[in-house]
């Protein structure tokens, strides 16, 4: 089946720098990427979408400052934290979407804090 | 506001038992409806459409019109069901993005 893989798996900064975060397909073109943000014992959040070579469309909320999103790539999509603070520590995930697709498959998640 | 609500944030059956987690909309006609598992240090993954009437992993799970429900149901239980269960409302927006409830954590015990 078709596997997505986020890296780093976790990672913790300093307060103020940047993070980025990488998500790939590995064995299928993902035409659209989504990233979502999990609080502890709570839902998944979308957080924007993508669609390869154009902007990404971020939901009511989100600051696209903040959280950049980059999908250069039929096979990435990037997201970059940028001054993270404390409140950013959580949990992200990716999931992409081939062209002709139906399902979403979900990468394993990144573990993001921030002191 | 249209959505899915999953009333039980927790739920606890003993293994062998018969299982059912709610789910409730308040979409109309015949929404299509998801329900993606996510298991201990796992990635979240489909477990279950509407539209394609399967049966995964001995779960099933029925849209009911007249109750606007879409609960999924395993008539019995195993300790490796032990997870958390999304139910997911139809895609939305121009990019089909998926979105979810709250979430049920089941856990079955032995």
């Amino acid at each position: 089946g078709a596997v997505v893989s986020q890296h780093p798996s976790w990672v913790i900064c300093k307060s103020g720098t940047s993070v980025k975060i990488e998500c790939r397909s590995l064995d299928f073109q993902a035409t659209t990427m989504f990233w979502y943000r999990q609080f502890p014992k709570q839902s998944l959040m979308l957080m924007a979408t993508s669609n390869e070579g154009s902007k990404a469309t971020y939901e009511q909320g989100v600051e696209k400052d903040k959280f950049l999103i980059n999908h250069a790539s039929l096979t990435l999509s990037t997201l970059t934290v940028t001054s993270a603070h404390p409140e950013d520590s959580s949990f992200y995930i990716c999931s992409a979407r081939g062209p002709a697709g139906v399902t979403q498959y979900f990468g394993p998640g990144t573990r993001l804090l921030v002191l | 506001a249209q959505r899915v609500t999953q009333p039980e944030k927790l739920l606890s059956v003993f293994k062998g038992a018969p299982v059912e987690l709610k789910c409730n909309y308040s979409y109309s006609g015949s929404p299509e409806l998801f329900w993606y598992v996510q298991y201990s240090r796992q990635r979240l993954q489909l477990l279950l459409r509407h539209i394609s009437r399967e049966s995964i992993k001995g779960f099933t799970a029925d849209l009911n019109k007249g109750e606007t429900s879409f609960h999924l149901k395993k008539p019995f239980a195993q300790e490796e069901d032990s997870a958390m269960y999304y139910c997911a409302p139809p895609w939305s927006g121009s990019a089909r993005q998926l979105t979810f409830g709250s979430g049920t954590q089941l856990t079955v015990l032995p």
